[in-house]
């Protein structure tokens, strides 16, 4: 079957600029992850998404980072005023019940963003 | 808080060499452990997993053992090859700390022919 999707696979904004990322997570996956993996700061985990639950949002790093999960599927993470520091790639991840910690986190071939 | 810490690379060995990339961790509450594996050009990938103390995860001819006495979660390959020359990330989720993966640095693996 069909894996973890993202779209854009890269995109170069300018500092300042918002960006909407992409994830389409596998069918009947009912919890969904963001990560970014970036030199400075390895892999990192953003927010975490389970079934109508109130989103986990405690590792996004400013109030310029936000995301949503429409209709328990794709999910949109945007990032507004984008400065170079959000240069990184990220990653989007899906797993059956994400209540169950041994639950296989697929992941999606990730967006490589760059802000200039 | 949750942590894992892993030997900085990048490790470089011949083929049919073994391997050893040691991982360690810190956890609130029972973890279970993960290898990722990220080959050149491509996604995030689970190698093997262990969810309980002295569980064996394998796959590949990779192995990694549960040690909650050392908390430790050691990769081990008998003979590497080409192919396997990669970014390894060890990782632990529990349940108590919000279901997310927590990574460590990564290590890179170069074999030579």
């Amino acid at each position: 079957g069909a894996g973890v999707s993202q779209s854009p696979s890269n995109k170069v904004t300018e500092k300042g600029k918002d960006v909407e990322l992409r994830c389409d997570p596998i069918s009947g996956h009912t919890a969904l992850y963001w990560y970014r993996q970036s030199l400075g700061q390895g892999l990192e985990f953003l927010i975490y998404f389970q079934g109508n639950s109130a989103p986990d949002k405690s590792g996004l790093p400013s109030d310029r980072f936000s995301a949503e999960r429409t209709g328990g599927s794709v999910s949109t993470l945007t990032i507004q005023r984008t400065q170079q520091e959000d240069s990184a790639v990220y990653l989007c991840a899906s797993s059956l019940e994400g209540t169950i910690s041994y639950n296989e986190q697929f992941f999606g071939p990730g967006t490589r963003l760059t802000v200039l | 808080g949750n942590s894992v810490t892993q030997m900085e690379g990048p490790v470089t060995l011949s083929e049919e060499a073994f391997l050893t990339i040691n991982c360690t961790y810190t956890a609130t509450g029972y973890p279970s452990l993960f290898w990722y594996v990220q080959y050149p050009g491509e996604g995030l990938q689970l190698l093997l997993k262990a969810t309980k103390a002295d569980d064996k995860g394998s796959n590949k001819g990779f192995e990694a053992t549960y040690r909650k006495e050392t908390t430790s979660f050691h990769l081990e390959k008998g003979s590497v090859q080409v192919s396997d020359s990669a970014v390894y990330f060890c990782a632990l989720r529990t349940l108590n700390a919000g279901n997310m993966l927590t990574f460590g640095g990564g290590t890179r693996l170069m074999v030579k022919p």
